[in-house]
């Protein structure tokens, strides 16, 4: 098994850029996660899907960000316009179950926005 | 409002001693506890979890003890290994809500 897959693994972008991160679940997980994380704030959950629905989007910034899953093997979180704060590690994670119990995480994006 | 909190940021312990590692939180809905090792560069990865009608659970050298009434866990790892040095995050969830700690490094010294 690949395990989750997400990318890019880095990318630098500048202030007011469109920037897409992109993830693919382990096959038969229902429950997708997007994290954030910083040094001040550790892992934040963004949004979480469960069976390609969204479940719970209280973690998403602002209306910057947005997320999408147009199907069980593919996710995409959505930054524009991106801003130097949105620097971070972004972390996919994905889950057999729904009842929010082991996720299994990607290696992340290292999102730098100049 | 952070509703997991794990207060030390950072631990050093010699080879073979025991490492604990704390955390606590602030909700009591919260009903599944979880432990989540970070290398650099790298995701997250489990390493044992605790359900609240337990109070401990054992698996190898890693221990969880869950205190409900002071909303407090904690992890036990005996012995401490070199590869043990890691960032090690605690996470909790319950009424559709999944929260992490801030994370707690453990520099295990040979």
């Amino acid at each position: 098994d690949a395990g989750v897959i997400q990318s890019p693994r880095h990318e630098v972008t500048e202030m007011g850029q469109e920037v897409t991160l992109r993830c693919k679940p382990i096959s038969g997980h229902n429950s997708l996660f997007w994290y954030r994380q910083t040094m001040m704030r550790g892992l934040e959950l963004l949004i979480y899907f469960n069976n390609n629905v969204p479940i719970d989007d209280s973690g998403m910034p602002e209306d910057r960000f947005s997320a999408k899953m147009p199907n069980a093997s593919f996710s995409t979180l959505k930054i524009q316009p991106s801003e130097p704060r949105d620097s971070a590690v972004y972390f996919c994670a994905s889950s057999p179950t729904s009842n929010l119990g082991t996720q299994y995480f990607g290696p992340g994006t290292r999102l730098t926005v100049l | 409002d952070q509703q997991v909190k794990q207060n030390s940021p950072s631990l050093s312990v010699q080879e073979g001693r025991i490492s604990i590692l704390n955390c606590d939180y602030t909700n009591s809905m919260f009903d599944y506890f979880l432990w989540y090792k970070k290398y650099p560069a790298e995701g997250p990865t489990f390493l044992i979890s605790i359900s609240s009608i337990k109070d401990k659970n054992e698996d190898g050298r890693f221990t969880v003890f869950l205190n409900k009434s002071a909303k407090h866990l904690s992890l036990h790892i005996v012995p401490s290994q070199p590869g043990d040095s890691a960032v090690y995050f605690c996470a909790a969830s319950g009424n559709y809500k999944y929260i992490f700690g801030t994370g707690t490094r453990l520099k295990v010294l040979a």
